[in-house]
């Protein structure tokens, strides 16, 4: 089992509606996760991190985190064209792995059609 | 500097030759880190400093990569006797810590091809 899984897509939505993309991790101790963008031939860029369980939200992003199910999930509203790319979900390891750097997902490929 | 450099954008080498990547972090942040990207794949983890502590090593995949951090900024990633499947995005990023609250930021990114 990945310690990170994310659908590969791609996730395919209309202009304006909500894009819901979800990952799943194995670590039940984690305690900190994230979203990155990744644009075709670019670099990730931090779009949310989220600690706590509920909800998150910042401009058209909301980021959902259940510790309980070890779910993470990123809903985009007023899906644009723009938002196509890829997203990564990232995971810390818990403090007693001793491991400090994140542990990526592969990515979800979104595609918004104007 | 504004955000995290690397070096060089991007590298074609002959299998069988070393190559050095160059990364250069923000300023201040202690923590920097190297992963790779391969075609249409996610981050591998390779290797990662903090400060001066010893740095995690683990997800190096060979003893032909080492990675060095000198003065607790600039970091070069060395491959040595590059094959044909070491060909990825290499990407550095660097944090102002490693710690469970810290997201990073990465830099552009260098693209090894190797013939």
């Amino acid at each position: 089992q990945k310690e990170v899984e994310q659908n590969s897509g791609p996730l395919s939505v209309p202009e304006g509606a909500i894009a819901s993309l979800n990952c799943t991790y194995s670590d039940r101790g984690s305690q900190s996760f994230f979203w990155y963008r990744q644009y075709s031939g670019k670099s990730p860029e931090l779009i949310m991190s989220i600690y706590s369980n509920g909800d998150k939200e910042d401009g058209r992003f909301t980021a959902q985190l259940n510790k309980a199910s070890q779910y993470v999930s990123l809903l985009i509203r007023d899906s644009q064209p723009s938002d196509s790319a890829t997203y990564l979900c990232a995971v810390n390891a818990p403090l007693d792995t001793g491991r400090r750097a994140l542990t990526f997902g592969s990515g979800t490929r979104l595609q918004v059609q104007p | 500097g504004a955000g995290v450099s690397q070096s060089p954008s991007n590298k074609v080498t002959e299998k069988g030759k070393d190559v050095e990547l160059r990364c250069d972090p923000i300023s201040g942040h202690t923590a920097l880190y190297w992963y790779r990207q391969s075609l249409g794949q996610g981050l591998e983890f390779l290797i990662y400093f903090q400060g001066n502590s010893a740095p995690d090593k683990s997800g190096l995949p060979s003893d032909r990569f080492s990675a060095e951090r000198t003065g607790g900024s600039v970091s070069t990633l060395t491959i040595q006797r590059t094959q044909q499947e070491d060909s990825a995005v290499y990407l550095c990023a660097s944090s102002l810590q490693a710690g469970q609250g810290n997201g990073y930021t990465f830099g552009s990114g260098t693209r090894l091809t190797v013939v």
